[in-house]
């Protein structure tokens, strides 16, 4: 079946500029997340949701990112006047159920490479 | 917080050779390690995962070892192929909370033909 896909794969951006980047977990997948990947570095934290319900955020760099999923299926990463430093890559990733004890593999989309000049 | 660390940086080899790729875990909470191939531009891919109440898993030409312990685990692959050259990266989670990966910095592993 289909995997998870985001768009746009490449956004440039310029600094102030708001921007928002869009995640299509697979479907029937209650399970989100969003990582950010500095070039050369391992995907970072940024924040979860179970369903709707945004469950921990606690790795947003800072309050212009924001994220959302609220019918619980498609979810929208939001960065808010842009800076340089918030060059990466955005990945989403999505897990079938992760409060079921069962499967904690995270299936990862390919990603939104963000350049702000 | 939860820190991954992985060594080494980059390693090459030669095609047929193995290779060897170390992590080491802070939080002893832990209990699901997977490992994760990413090709240039490419999305993440999971090649093997572990949970902690195993000590090794092996998956063809891939196994990955855990060391509840000593805190780490291993990745080894076996008679490496060119197409196995790629960034590798291990992780680690606990099953309950809010079961974010925690990332390692990744191997850069070069098959040399």
């Amino acid at each position: 079946g289909a995997g998870v896909s985001q768009s746009p794969r490449y956004k440039v951006a310029k600094r102030g500029q708001d921007v928002a980047l869009r995640c299509d977990p697979i479907s029937g997948h209650v399970s989100l997340f969003w990582y950010q990947q500095a070039l050369g570095q391992g995907p970072e934290f940024l924040t979860y949701f179970q369903n709707e319900a945004q469950l921990d955020k606690s790795g947003l760099p800072s309050d212009r990112f924001f994220a959302e999923r609220p019918e619980g299926s498609v979810s929208t990463l939001k960065i808010q006047r842009t800076q340089q430093e918030d060059s990466a890559v955005y990945l989403c990733a999505s897990s079938p159920d992760l409060t079921s004890g069962i499967q904690e593999t995270q299936y990862f989309g390919p990603g939104t490479r963000l350049l702000v000049l | 917080g939860e820190n991954v660390e992985q060594h080494p940086s980059t390693l090459s080899v030669q095609e047929g050779d193995s290779a060897v790729i170390k992590c080491t875990y802070s939080d002893s909470a832990s209990n699901y390690f997977p490992w994760y191939k990413q090709e240039l531009g490419k999305r993440p891919q999971l090649i093997i995962d572990i949970r902690s109440n195993v000590g090794e898993k092996k998956d063809q030409r891939i196994a990955v070892t855990l060391n509840k312990t000593a805190k780490h685990f291993s990745l080894h692959i076996t008679e490496t192929q060119p197409e196995d050259s790629a960034v590798y990266f291990c992780a680690a989670t606990q099953t309950s909370g809010t079961y974010k990966y925690i990332f390692g910095t990744g191997t850069r592993l070069k098959v040399l033909a």
